[in-house]
């Protein structure tokens, strides 16, 4: 069975902090990775994709990728309340299946 | 706006009833799926599209759900004889050429069934 995990939360941040949030995999094949962000009632929004080792940068979002631990991390600098929400990590596997974490819930406090 | 585009976005309805929900894909995605879900929990799988090819279809999936893309275009998905626990949010999302592009989701449909 192909896992994603997440802790699910919450987990709370000062306004102005840096957010932190984990997710790991148990498919080794797996090669493309993605961090999906979803309000609550609303779709999934992609935010971020990341596909080689390393760190990659957007704004303020950081995807980082460690393919030997099989564990990919998004870091949210000066959060914002705005970026409360439920983080969704999704891991294609060596079929091409997106498989989801069920999500980690950020709540950002001012 | 040429992104994916769901309807209705919400439904309610009795016990028993067919429910059919509609799909516009963003028009150069070749690739389109369907999920379910539901509160707390991840995009659960349902089927997978490449153009009007079902490829793929979750082992989880009732013989109730059925789901058509017959031009390779918009897509169809149907519950009959729908269930208390068919109540869901029902996603579709689309995808570029390669398999290893990003979904794309479109805003939803929440079915309810009394």
């Amino acid at each position: 069975q192909k896992e994603v995990e997440q802790n699910s939360g919450p987990l709370s941040v000062p306004e102005g902090a840096i957010a932190s949030l984990n997710c790991t995999y148990s498919d080794r094949g797996s090669q493309s990775f993605f961090w999906y962000r979803q309000y609550s009632g609303k779709s999934p929004e992609l935010i971020m994709s990341i596909y080689s080792n390393g760190d990659k940068e957007d704004g303020r979002f950081t995807a980082q990728l460690n393919k030997a631990s099989q564990y990919v991390s998004l870091l949210i600098r000066d959060s914002q309340p705005s970026d409360s929400a439920t983080y969704l990590c999704a891991v294609m596997d060596s079929n091409y299946q997106l498989i989801w974490g069920a999500g980690t819930k950020l709540i950002i406090k001012p | 706006d040429t992104g994916v585009s769901q309807d209705p976005r919400h439904k309610i309805t009795k016990r028993g009833q067919n429910v059919t929900f509609r799909c516009d894909p963003i028009s150069e995605h070749n690739r389109l799926y369907w999920y379910r879900q539901t509160l707390g929990q991840g995009p659960e799988f349902l089927t997978y599209f490449q153009n009007e090819a079902q490829l793929e279809k979750s082992r989880l999936l009732s013989d109730r759900f059925s789901a058509e893309r017959p031009k390779g275009s918009f897509s169809t998905l149907e519950i009959q004889r729908t269930e208390q626990g068919d109540s869901a949010m029902y996603l579709c999302a689309s995808g570029g050429d390669r398999s290893n592009q990003p979904q794309h989701f479109g805003d939803g449909t929440r079915l309810s069934i009394l």
